[in-house]
């Protein structure tokens, strides 16, 4: 089956504007998880949902970060009024079942703030 | 708070050329730890998950094992296709079920 998809791979925007990112997770997989890497560095946990409760959001590193799911599937990460330091690769997992902890990381979405 | 180091930042062997990669760890308890192998401009992709000290695993030439402090990717005879940016990551057993990662050992391996 197909793996976690993230569109778009690519974007670049001027600082100031608002971004959407979104993941399809792997069907069936209840967790959710976004990543942020930037370059030559580690990945950073974002934010993570699980089913219907509420998400974890103790990664986000301001308000200007946002992040939806709908049940089960789509995700989407928003970030308002970019700034160049959000220029990174923004990573999406999932896990298929609630006692799994390996997580299925998609190939991210490279944002660029000019 | 949980931390994971991992060291060296960047190694190249030649083809054929054995050694390890170390990722040291702090953690309040620990329900796992992985390793990722990730390729340039793609997505980390899973090799290992550890549980406990004393744990080993092993998948081609790679082998991770794991102590209470810290964990060892053993790469035996590599090949060029071996060469990628080695992830390290823990989970802890309590709180978010986040991962904690390292920044990684850049390896490459030259014909």
């Amino acid at each position: 089956g197909a793996g976690v998809s993230q569109s778009p791979s690519n974007k670049v925007t001027e600082k100031g504007k608002d971004v959407e990112l979104r993941c399809d997770p792997i069907s069936g997989h209840t967790a959710l998880y976004w990543y942020r890497q930037r370059l030559g560095q580690g990945l950073e946990f974002l934010i993570y949902f699980q089913g219907n409760s509420a998400p974890d959001k103790s990664g986000l590193p301001s308000d200007r970060f946002s992040a939806e799911r709908t049940g089960e599937s789509v995700s989407t990460l928003t970030i308002q009024r970019t700034q160049q330091e959000d220029s990174a690769v923004y990573l999406c997992a999932s896990t298929p079942q609630l006692s799994s902890e390996t997580q299925y990381f998609g190939p991210g979405t490279r944002l660029l703030v000019l | 708070e949980d931390q994971v180091t991992q060291s060296p930042e960047a190694l190249r062997l030649q083809e054929g050329e054995s050694s390890s990669l170390n990722c040291s760890y702090t953690v309040s308890g620990l329900r796992g730890l992985f390793w990722y192998r990730q390729d340039p401009g793609k997505g980390p992709e899973f090799l290992f998950t550890l549980y406990s000290a004393g744990e080993e695993k092993e998948k081609e030439r790679l082998k991770a094992t794991l102590t209470k402090k810290e964990s060892f990717l053993h790469i035996t005879a590599p090949k060029p296709e071996d060469s990628a940016t080695y992830l390290c990551a823990v989970q802890a057993l309590v709180g978010a079920q986040k991962l904690v990662f390292g920044q990684g050992t850049r390896l490459t391996i030259n014909p």
